[in-house]
């Protein structure tokens, strides 16, 4: 029963190249949070997702960043012409429904480092 | 943006119980406090949610206040692997019904030997 995975763990982009973070949820959940998390501060929510949609996307910036969360396979959070701003951790959290319940699961994240 | 404020360092001896306070004044009431814990920049681990109602589950207890402005996690017995940054967070709900949590900047806790 292997919880939300992501991948890559550490990713290393030049400033202007694109970033692509893969998150596979847990099984059986079908809503998808992306957060990103800067040294020494807490996370903050970028969007959510469900299977082909987008509900939430009021905290990813209006230009760079894209996410989907296609029927089948992982969901991608882009980043396009990175900065070095965009260094940072980046998690993925899934639950079964909007309302979890029993919390949210969150992955092991995907550290960027935009050099 | 933060709806939680938390002393930013707590310590406790090993074995004895951690109780680790969050304030929440400006709460609404359909507005749930979550409590996470980071270990080592791990993905955050969930502990335990609650609305109004004291919870309790195998990792911790959560105490609220009845006025909700304040609430206390307690890790009953501590061990060193509870060493963490523990998030009090507010769950929020938009106009379209979505939620989404908000976070601090947590409690860095330090269980001593």
């Amino acid at each position: 029963n292997a919880g939300v995975m992501q991948n890559p763990r550490h990713l290393v982009r030049r400033r202007g190249q694109e970033a692509r973070l893969r998150c596979s949820p847990m099984k059986g959940h079908s809503h998808v949070y992306w957060y990103r998390q800067l040294p020494e501060e807490g996370l903050k929510f970028m969007v959510y997702l469900q299977k082909e949609n987008i509900i939430d996307e009021s905290g990813m910036p209006k230009e760079r960043f894209s996410a989907e969360f296609p029927k089948e396979g992982p969901s991608i959070l882009r980043i396009q012409q990175v900065v070095r701003g965009d260094s940072a951790a980046y998690f993925c959290a899934s639950s079964p429904s909007g309302t979890a319940e029993r919390g949210y699961t969150f992955g092991s994240g995907t550290r960027l480092t935009v050099v | 943006d933060a709806k939680t404020t938390q002393p930013p360092s707590m310590d406790c001896a090993e074995g004895r119980a951690a109780n680790l306070p969050c304030n929440h004044s400006t709460i609404s009431g359909n507005e749930y406090v979550y409590w996470y814990r980071q270990i080592h920049s791990q993905g955050p681990q969930y502990i335990i949610h609650g609305l109004k109602n004291n919870e309790t589950n195998e990792m911790a207890s959560l105490i609220i206040t009845e006025d909700r402005k304040s609430s206390t996690l307690i890790l009953p017995h501590a061990t060193l692997r509870d060493t963490a940054v523990y998030y009090c967070i507010v769950r929020v709900t938009n106009a379209g019904n979505n939620r989404k949590l908000i976070w601090g900047l947590g409690t860095s806790l330090a269980v001593n030997p």
